[in-house]
């Protein structure tokens, strides 16, 4: 069966510092991925999404980017982070239907 | 442009009622999809249901049951008899091809969630 993880956990972290969040998928291929921000009290926005290795699709200008190193591995960039970065930042992926979500990574922008 | 509304904020029950979430959906598109996912306490996003535009049998999963109304847009879920377990946030979202390549479709567009906060 698949299993898709998302790390850390939790996040605390300076205003203008960097970012790293990393999501891996285990038990398909060729996923399509995607990175969603939950803002507090608010729905899901989407980031980004990816249908394959290097292939990296933006929805939100912002300051945020992801990569795709490799087919099962997604990650979640910034080079300065913002107090607006501050949420929950899901991780998703998909085959032929419907999304599955990973355990989620809660970011604190201080 | 595909929009989905969830107009209800929070509820707010005693286990065991029955209760039914709204979701009103848009799209120019005859081809669809909707879904339902719960979020606990926890974060996690947990997919519950997901039904195409040409299927207009409404669905019952134990305790849980989806409407489904093309004429009025609507995809309503109801949980009977409910109970503290099922507090959460409840996400109504809407695709145009799930899982499908390029461009943008594949993507969900979700409702802005209804919290429903059921107490013993």
């Amino acid at each position: 069966s698949q299993t898709i993880h998302q790390w850390p956990a939790t996040l605390v972290q300076p205003v203008g510092s960097p970012l790293s969040l990393e999501c891996t998928v285990e038990g398909t291929s060729n996923p399509n991925l995607y990175w969603y921000r939950q803002a507090a009290g608010r729905g899901l926005q989407l980031l980004f999404y990816s249908v394959g290795i290097g292939q990296i699709s933006s929805e939100v200008p912002q300051n945020l980017s992801a990569s795709r190193p490799q087919d099962r591995q997604f990650i979640l960039s910034s080079k300065k982070l913002l107090l607006s970065d501050s949420g929950f930042y899901l991780c998703a992926w998909s085959g032929v239907g419907e999304q599955y979500f990973g355990p989620g990574t809660r970011l604190t922008v201080t | 442009a595909q929009k989905v509304t969830q107009a209800q904020t929070e509820i707010s029950v005693v286990e065991k009622e029955d209760v039914t979430l709204d979701c009103v959906y848009e799209t120019r598109d005859t081809t669809y999809y909707l879904f339902w996912y719960k979020q606990p306490p926890s974060g996690e996003l947990v997919f519950l249901i997901r039904r195409n535009s040409f299927d207009e049998q409404n669905e019952i999963s134990g305790r849980y049951s989806w409407n489904f109304q093309k004429s009025t847009s609507s995809f309503n879920f109801t949980i009977t008899a409910s109970q503290v377990v099922d507090s959460a946030v409840y996400f109504c979202a809407l695709s145009d091809h799930p899982g499908d390549y390029g461009g943008s479709q594949g993507n969900l567009i979700f409702g802005k969630g209804t919290k429903l906060s059921v107490k013993p």
